[in-house]
């Protein structure tokens, strides 16, 4: 079955300054791959997504690049703020429908 | 539309005991998921839905049981509780399968088994 690594599991940022948070998956087949946010005590929330014919997507602060060849993916948040500070996860999809998860990155930003 | 909503927000058992963790969704939506969520980690699926009448296991179906006799409700069954199902469970929903379109996810409940 899929198997997604997702690195680092903290981060800590500067306000302002740039963060990247990286998953690799297993299964080649995969073809969906999408990024979600988690506040403390709430339900995740998806907050970009990207497929596998595209490498790059950009939603005003937050960028997700994929490399099929070499199996990994990328979130990427520019000019963070405090209310960036949450868990994000990254999922990949497999045989059927299921999503495999990422063990999740804690971001913190300090004002 | 209240989306996914799901009941109770909280539960304390013992072990053996059982209950049921109801799920809900107003967004007539086909396909309906059960995650739990261990302290620090990812979301793990325990079984799916594609619509009434229909589900499959997903990667930790050990200890836990559904059904979905209608479009709307998606209940888990928790049969003699252990410890190790100690977790949040989320319930989820969405229209077109994963991949083509968004997940709705619930709530949560967070579950204790002492």
């Amino acid at each position: 079955g899929e198997n997604v690594e997702q690195h680092p599991s903290t981060l800590s940022v500067q306000e302002g300054d740039s963060a990247v948070i990286k998953c690799t998956y297993s299964d080649s087949a995969s073809n969906y791959f999408p990024w979600y946010k988690q506040e403390l005590g709430k339900r995740p929330q998806l907050i970009i997504d990207i497929r596998s014919n595209v490498g790059e997507k950009k939603d005003q602060r937050i960028a997700v690049t994929l490399n099929k060849t070499a199996k990994h993916f990328s979130l990427h948040i520019t000019e963070t703020q405090p209310e960036d500070s949450a868990v994000y996860f990254c999922a990949a999809d497999n045989a059927g429908n299921m999503l495999t998860f990422g063990g999740g990155t804690r971001l913190m930003v300090k004002p | 539309n209240a989306g996914v909503t799901q009941t109770p927000k909280f539960r304390i058992l013992k072990i053996g005991q059982s209950m049921t963790l109801q799920c809900t969704q107003d967004m007539n939506h086909n396909y309906m998921y059960w995650y739990r969520q261990d302290p620090g980690m990812g979301l793990k699926l325990i079984y799916y839905s594609v619509g009434a009448g229909i589900t499959d296991k997903g990667e930790v179906p050990n200890g836990y049981n559904v059904s979905r006799s209608t479009t709307e409700d998606f209940p888990l069954r928790l049969e003699l509780a252990a410890p190790s199902q100690t977790s949040v469970y989320f319930c989820a929903s969405n229209k077109q399968g994963i991949g083509n379109s968004p997940l709705h996810f619930g709530n949560g409940t967070r579950l204790t088994v002492t």
